[in-house]
């Protein structure tokens, strides 16, 4: 089993632009999570899902989009990049609620410049 | 609103000695806390899970973490350290709406 997968690993975007971050699971897990991590910030809640057709905004959601039509998949989108985006972007998930056990993938870092 | 603090983002240790990583929560309920281990260009990964039962919480390689309620505390400690405990390491809180809120990280540095 590959867990989670994020794709790319890597990317350097301009002002401007835009791209999608692909997460996909295959633990058939109904939530799901995309965190930012900055340097001495710890991780940041951008969106999160618990079930597909069901997404929810977290602590930083401005600037980006998600969706969820499938259970395996949960993509986010960046629309119009900015400096401030550039980070290093986590998906997790978790079988259920109150599990406590998030299961992370390698992450993508992005920069913007 | 849930949150917690950890404190020191940078701790050093020399190998075989005591790792005593600090964490404080706040919370109006009694809270799931979590401690989460991340390696160079790693996701992170769950070293152990405090969810109302025993008090002394054991992880994954000798760590483990005790819950105290008068301290708004739950501390990480590992008796003796090993290079390959080298890493930075999340505090967490589960929060309302099934979110999880992460601390600012600690990063561990075993010398030898």
């Amino acid at each position: 089993n590959a867990g989670v997968t994020q794709t790319p690993k890597f990317r350097i975007l301009k002002i401007g632009q835009s791209m999608t971050l692909q997460c996909t699971q295959d633990m058939n897990h109904n939530y799901m999570y995309w965190y930012r991590q900055d340097p001495g910030m710890g991780l940041k809640l951008i969106y999160y899902s618990v079930g597909a057709g069901i997404t929810d905004k977290g602590e930083v959601p401005n600037g980006y989009n998600v969706s969820r039509s499938t259970t395996e998949d949960f993509p986010l989108r960046l629309e119009l990049a900015a400096p401030s985006q550039t980070s290093v972007y986590f998906c997790a998930t978790d079988r259920d609620r109150n599990t406590g056990e998030l299961f992370f993938g390698e992450g993508s870092r992005l920069t913007v410049l | 609103a849930q949150s917690v603090t950890q404190l020191g983002s940078h701790v050093s240790v020399s190998e075989g000695a005591l790792v005593l990583l600090r964490c404080n929560y706040s919370s109006s309920v009694p809270p799931y806390l979590f401690w989460y281990v991340q390696y160079p260009n790693q996701g992170l990964q769950l070293l152990l899970k405090y969810t109302s039962a025993a008090t002394l919480v054991k992880g994954i390689n000798g760590f483990e973490a005790e819950f105290k309620k008068s301290e708004t505390s739950f501390h990480l400690t590992k008796p003796s350290a090993h290079m390959s405990d080298a890493a930075e390491y999340f505090c967490a809180v589960e929060g309302t709406g099934n979110q999880f809120y992460f601390g600012t990280g600690t990063s561990l540095t075993v010398i030898p």
